[in-house]
């Protein structure tokens, strides 16, 4: 059964902690992105991925880091210098680039407590 | 820079009626654009593009470039439609979509 599994599905974490959000996919796609969704505004771009061992920055970059060290993974990491972390992150995938269409994830709610 | 606009971010009609959800852009090339939409609990999903001209549960968009716009319409909504709609756009040698806000639509009974 072929998707994106974004896990875990709620995460909570302390200030001044970084934290590992996972995305894999096992649709043989190329292409992977990682979204924040806040209310009233939309989806932003934090990272994307075209190949393996190569990744650019978004729009929303600062505060975050990822690695695509295996096709399928894309993972994200929200650094302690991310100012307002709180958020629901977003995993896609594409077959090559954006014009296919994405596939999402389910998303992971973090909550910084 | 593209940019994504839809300018409602609730719209509300009632079953059987008309629905239109705006969506401008700005891109000084040849987009592509596409509508997503994320039902209750459910994964964010591609609802259609304009390159393929389809129409999908019964909702229809053109491409108006002199207009720059990308409206979604159905001529008779159904509960079933309500949901999250973002308009998306794909321009230039990026493999990124930009998306809009949003607009939630809620069709009532």
């Amino acid at each position: 059964d072929g998707g994106i599994t974004q896990s875990p599905k709620y995460l909570f974490r302390k200030e001044g902690q970084n934290v590992t959000l996972s995305c894999e996919q096992n649709l043989n796609h190329d292409a992977m992105y990682w979204y924040r969704q806040d209310p009233g505004q939309g989806l932003r771009l934090i990272y994307y991925s075209q190949i393996v061992n190569d990744f650019q920055k978004g729009d929303i970059a600062e505060g975050y880091s990822v690695s695509r060290e295996k096709k399928e993974s894309f993972p994200l990491t929200v650094t302690s210098a991310q100012k307002n972390p709180t958020a629901f992150y977003l995993c896609a995938s594409s077959i090559r680039d954006a014009r296919t269409g994405y596939t999402f994830g389910s998303g992971t709610r973090l909550t910084v407590v | 820079a593209q940019r994504v606009t839809q300018p409602e971010k609730l719209l509300s009609v009632f079953k059987g009626a008309p629905v239109e959800l705006k969506c401008n852009y700005s891109y000084s090339g040849s987009p592509e654009l596409f509508w997503y939409v994320q039902y209750s609990r459910q994964r964010l999903q591609l609802l259609l593009r304009h390159i393929s001209r389809e129409s999908i549960k019964g909702f229809t968009a053109d491409l108006n470039k002199g207009e720059t716009s990308f409206h979604l319409k159905k001529p008779f909504a159904q509960e079933e439609d309500s949901a999250m709609y973002y308009c998306a756009l794909s321009g230039g040698s990026n493999y990124k979509l930009t998306f809009g806000k949003g607009t939630l639509l809620t069709v009532n009974p």
